[in-house]
């Protein structure tokens, strides 16, 4: 059974559209993240959300915004993509209280703007 | 803020020998959690292995343990018994123990083969 799910997996598109990010956890976390993945490799919070409540937002610019709908699900929607937003999404969840506070993530969304 | 270092960008081991990869972060708090991720080619995010700061005693996972050093501020995994499946990039992380607003601080990766 799939802990952390993402969709889609991978993600084309061009430079001016918008586009959408889905992910969704089964393991009754109650928070929920999204990391970015540059061409380096290097993991970066963007936002995290603790019962549908944004927590972190971290200096991502405004064209990025994320949805809680429930604590099972965290989207994102980016608008006017750009070529630098070319990078692995990747969603994560985990618990924010009690002993077990690891963060367990999703496959990862390659997004790719040309 | 706190950061986290990882200044070997690669290593190489020999199947079924041991290798160590070094971690070292920075933080004025007390109450934190470290960890090492494991990122192989499939680029799915991996636990390895946690440690919390409070406990002396190192985490140990199977092959895998640590050396948690918390005056040095530093946290090594070791890799017993190589396996080729062990080949894959290692994130060490740091998250702080402050509940809801806890994200993951990564150091920049180290990539790891297993010659057979």
């Amino acid at each position: 059974d799939t802990a952390v799910s993402q969709t889609p997996k991978y993600l084309v598109t061009q430079m001016g559209n918008d586009k959408s990010i889905k992910c969704e956890q089964n393991l009754g976390h109650d928070t929920m993240y999204w990391y970015k993945q540059d061409s380096k490799k290097f993991l970066k919070i963007m936002f995290s959300y603790n019962n549908k409540e944004l927590i972190i937002n971290e200096t991502v610019p405004n064209r990025f915004s994320p949805k809680s709908p429930d604590k099972a699900h965290l989207n994102l929607h980016i608008n006017s993509l750009e070529l630098g937003d070319s990078a692995v999404y990747f969603c994560a969840s985990s618990q924010s209280f009690g002993r077990a506070r690891e963060q367990y993530f999703g496959p990862g969304t390659r997004l790719t703007v040309t | 803020a706190q950061t986290v270092t990882q200044s070997q960008p690669e290593m190489s081991v020999q199947e079924a020998e041991t290798v160590t990869l070094s971690c070292t972060y920075d933080t004025s708090e007390n109450n934190y959690y470290l960890f090492w991720y494991k990122q192989p080619p499939s680029r799915q995010m991996i636990l390895v292995i946690r440690q919390e700061a409070y406990k002396q005693q190192n985490a140990t996972e199977n092959r895998f343990s640590v050396n948690f050093q918390k005056a040095a501020k530093s946290f090594s995994l070791k890799i017993s018994d190589s396996q080729l499946g062990d080949t894959a990039m290692y994130f060490c992380a740091f998250m702080m123990g402050n509940g809801a607003n806890s994200k993951l601080t990564f150091g920049k990766g180290i990539t790891l083969s297993v010659r057979p």
